[in-house]
């Protein structure tokens, strides 16, 4: 059955300390690979997409990087307008739908 | 602002009632999804739609249905509601059905 998980659940910060995200998948071949950002209350705000294993993508502070079997989402020199929920989502091949993981949930204090 | 418009913003009903969830995709977007967001609970896939058509198919509970119509707006009807329909339903598009999906702002639904 394919599936994404997402670690960890919660990530407290301090400002300006860098870490990385954790998305793991278990999928039939996979299509393409998302990262969204949600606010409380908001729709997912859409970050990247990843195809192919050693693609990376850069962002501001946020770089994405993709493995056969996981992913990983840097943050560098975080700033507390990073503070969200970061959700990962994978499209298998032959599939419209995505599978999306529970999130991580950053807390970035000043 | 990711161009996909949902309305109402909010909702609050009675159990045993329906109600109806509007979405409007990006310009040029066919395919349309629904998701549905419970308190602490990750985005759990409804349903989706291209061009008109249903083209697959989520943990849709049977009292909910959707459609898509000629203008490419689509709608989601929830009825006999229960207390745990209460989540935020977000409507999603993207162009061909294939590709990275733009999510609308969603729509809360309180049932009481």
């Amino acid at each position: 059955e394919d599936q994404v998980t997402q670690s960890p659940e919660a990530l407290r910060l301090q400002e300006g300390e860098s870490s990385s995200l954790n998305c793991s998948y278990t999928v039939s071949g996979l299509r393409g690979l998302f990262w969204y950002r949600q606010d409380p209350g908001k729709g997912p705000e859409f970050l990247f997409t990843l195809y192919s294993a050693g693609e990376e993508k850069e962002k501001e502070r946020l770089k994405a990087t993709l493995t056969k079997k996981e992913s990983f989402l840097h943050i560098t020199a975080p700033k507390p307008e990073d503070s969200a929920t970061y959700l990962c989502a994978v499209q298998a091949q032959g599939f419209n739908k995505f599978y999306f993981g529970s999130g991580t949930k950053l807390n970035v204090k000043p | 602002d990711s161009g996909v418009t949902q309305t109402p913003k909010h909702l609050i009903t009675a159990t045993g009632q329906r109600v109806t969830l509007r979405c409007s995709p990006r310009s040029g977007d066919l395919s349309v999804y629904w998701y549905q967001q419970s308190l602490d609970q990750g985005l759990q896939f409804l349903i989706q739609y291209y061009n008109g058509e249903e083209r697959a198919k989520g943990n849709i509970l049977e009292r909910f249905s959707a459609q898509q119509f000629p203008d490419l707006h689509s709608e989601l009807n929830l009825s006999s509601l229960e207390l745990g329909d209460s989540a935020l339903y977000f409507c999603a598009s993207s162009l061909e059905g294939k590709e990275t999906q733009y999510f609308g702002p969603g729509t809360r639904l309180l049932v009481l």
